[in-house]
């Protein structure tokens, strides 16, 4: 299954709402992950089942799925959130990645 | 608290071959799968390979399968990736997690970086 995450960079203020894509190439049935990722760190769990929130994960990271769309939505930006977002399929073996989405300060 | 440790990495040859180790502690080790993911310098992730909680079931992505080999020690509580005939798209961090089979990682290790070039 290939995931295409859109856009590559996002360019947000803080305080604003960031609206992260991730188009697979076929049902993924809830089984979509999201991470993040800081330079030099591992990445963080933050959504699993397409909309769940991970332990300690803030209420503003949110999930959906419509179809093969996933969405991650960030509202209220901190400056803690500029990182690298990646969506991460469980459906199908092979498991694969999205190639990530930047999320940096304008 | 959940730690897993990856260690092995080093510079290698192309076409050598490494063992990468990822010991684990804070949690119930035998209940879990674990799974290697890399990431190529200034690149995405990649996943590479999970190895069920028991070791008796095993997954590869379509780049590393007949290469590499995923393996554990319960006993250790130490899941190994054998790495053969690497070449330099093998060259990359490589992070191990834990998960159950078949579904999302949840903890990650802090990687061991291998690099491929002679």
């Amino acid at each position: 299954i290939v995931l295409t995450q859109s856009p590559a960079t996002l360019s947000v203020s803080p305080g604003e709402t960031a609206t992260l894509s991730c188009r697979a190439s076929q049902i993924l049935n809830n089984n979509l992950a999201w991470y993040q990722q800081k330079p030099g760190q591992a990445p963080r769990l933050l959504i699993y089942g397409a909309s769940t929130r991970a332990t300690g994960i803030p209420a503003r990271f949110s999930g959906s799925e419509s179809g093969t769309e996933l969405t991650l939505t960030i509202s209220s930006l901190r400056s803690e959130d500029f990182a690298v977002y990646y969506c991460h399929q469980y459906d199908k073996w092979p498991l694969t990645f999205g190639g990530g989405t930047k999320v940096e300060i304008k | 608290e959940v730690q897993l440790v990856e260690s092995g990495g080093a510079l290698v040859q192309p076409g050598g071959s490494l063992r990468l180790s990822c010991t684990a502690s804070g949690f119930t080790f035998t209940a879990y799968a674990v799974t290697w993911v890399r990431q190529a310098p200034g690149k995405g992730l990649e996943w590479v390979s999970v190895i069920s909680s028991s070791g008796g079931h095993t997954q590869y992505a379509d780049s590393v399968r007949g290469r590499f080999t995923i393996s554990r020690d319960n006993s250790r509580n130490t899941v190994y990736l054998h790495m053969n005939s690497l070449t330099a798209e093998d060259t990359a961090v490589y992070y191990c997690a834990k998960g159950m089979w078949g579904a999302y990682v949840d903890y990650w290790g802090q990687g061991t970086l291998v690099t491929v070039s002679s």
